[in-house]
């Protein structure tokens, strides 16, 4: 049984490139979310997306455009990646908002 | 958002009792969780509590909820040297997001 599924888990870009983090969830939930973790700065959430076909702001989603294509899949893109943006992103899911989320394996981002 | 609350560090023998504490601030938290992370992996979900429970029991895990004084413990029993992990507390309000605290890096040590 997969979860969540996030690829890529490394990559390395410079700054002003463009990417796209990919997500996939095989545990049919409605609701699906980015995350970014910094050292000694917990989880911020950047997106939401609460069913298909909505898409929401979180804490901090400047500088980044996400798209839920489907109910499995949620993506993240950076459109002209900046040296602040190096960090750890974080897919998770949940059935509905009240219940648990849970998290794909990170995909560690440094920018150059 | 609001402020959640972590010790940064514990240590603790093989096979003692640890205790990692949290405290929060939003009195509106419905759920409040408990997750794990090893190093260089994702989240795992331990366990969570309900906001009108005061105490969880599962296996070596109890989660203690103190609601009038905002705080949350995690006692985890017999603790082992893979139980040796970061520690996340997180609140859950009534909107989407869940709130974290900075962790709580757990080291077991022989």
């Amino acid at each position: 049984n997969a979860g969540v599924t996030q690829t890529p888990k490394f990559q390395v870009l410079k700054t002003g490139q463009s990417m796209t983090l990919q997500c996939a969830q095989d545990m049919n939930h409605n609701s699906m979310y980015w995350y970014r973790q910094d050292p000694g700065m917990g989880l911020r959430l950047i997106y939401y997306s609460a069913s298909e076909g909505t898409t929401d702001k979180g804490e901090v989603p400047n500088g980044y455009n996400v798209s839920r294509l489907n109910k499995r899949e949620f993506s993240l893109r950076l459109e002209s990646a900046a040296p602040s943006q190096t960090s750890v992103y974080f897919c998770a899911s949940s059935d509905l908002r009240d219940q648990p989320q849970h998290f794909g394996d990170g995909t560690r981002l440094s920018i150059l | 958002g609001e402020d959640v609350e972590q010790s940064l560090f514990l240590s603790v023998r093989e096979g003692d009792s640890s205790v990692i504490n949290c405290t929060y601030t939003d009195s509106s938290s419905t759920y409040l969780y408990w997750y794990k992370q090893e190093p260089g992996a994702g989240l795992q979900l331990l366990t969570y509590i309900f906001s009108n429970m005061d105490m969880k029991q599962d296996q070596r895990l109890t989660v203690l909820l103190n609601k009038k004084d905002k705080h949350l413990s995690l006692r985890i029993a017999d603790t082992q040297t893979g139980d040796s992990a970061i520690y996340f507390c997180a609140e859950k309000n009534s909107g989407y997001a869940l709130n974290f605290g900075k962790g709580t890096s757990l080291l077991v040590t022989p």
